[in-house]
């Protein structure tokens, strides 16, 4: 059974950082590409960022790059969101997403139950 | 970036009802494009994929079809668990945007 555990979010001032995890387990975690995806409190859906499967490609929003680095770790089946220079606009919802591939095409197939960051002063 | 619409931003139907979801992309995307759907306080769930692939385990009465610009996700019966917000995705080119959800209520 795929499970993605998230974890490291918390109340952080403006300007602060913070480090989120998601633990993966049940699937091979190096062969899929991985995503994280965040959701303002009462707003939508906003893609955040991806990483390859092997770490090698990354992607960003225009809305966290430069102050937004995702990264994985193959030996612990982790995947992480460094997050520097929090905005009060941040403040959201962080979910880990596995992705899939079929046909030629992308979509995210099983999703954490999320990590709360608010960033306030 | 591409832009995804959604219309409409919500809806009011009766258990039973046809539900029809339009999502149409600033340019071009072939068929890489995805549903989910959202309810209050979970973490949202994939319906359908490649713009008219069915998710294992999603119930039948859910379909989608499209490509191209412009995709639609239909609910064929809608059913009392249906009441939701619906999101489209488009994977072809990063960012992988979101529509802007599409709610669905009790009338």
């Amino acid at each position: 059974e795929v499970q993605l555990l998230e974890s490291g979010g918390g109340l952080v001032q403006p300007g602060g950082s913070l480090r989120l995890s998601c633990a993966a387990s049940g699937f091979t975690f190096n062969s899929y590409a991985m995503s994280w995806v965040r959701q303002a409190p009462g707003k939508g859906l906003e893609w955040v960022s991806a990483i390859s499967g092997r770490g090698g490609s990354t992607y960003y929003a225009d809305s966290v790059k430069g102050r937004f680095t995702i990264s994985r770790d193959k030996s612990k089946n982790t995947l992480y969101l460094q997050m520097s220079r929090l905005r009060a606009e941040d403040t959201a919802l962080y979910y880990c997403a596995k992705e899939a591939y079929s046909s030629g095409y992308y979509y995210l197939d099983y999703w954490g139950q999320g990590t709360l960051v608010t960033v306030s002063s | 970036a591409i832009q995804l619409t959604q219309s409409p931003s919500s809806l009011s139907a009766s258990v039973g009802d046809r539900v029809t979801i339009t999502c149409r992309a600033s340019q071009g995307i072939s068929s890489a494009l995805a549903w989910y759907q959202q309810k209050p306080g979970k973490a949202p769930k994939l319906l359908i994929y490649d713009a008219s692939s069915l998710e294992s385990g999603v119930p039948s009465r859910f379909s989608g079809s499209g490509s191209g610009t412009d995709f639609t996700l239909t609910i064929s019966s809608l059913q009392p668990e249906d009441f939701a917000t619906y999101y489209c995705q488009q994977f072809t080119n990063y960012p992988h945007t979101f529509g802007p959800g599409t709610k669905v209520d009790i009338k």
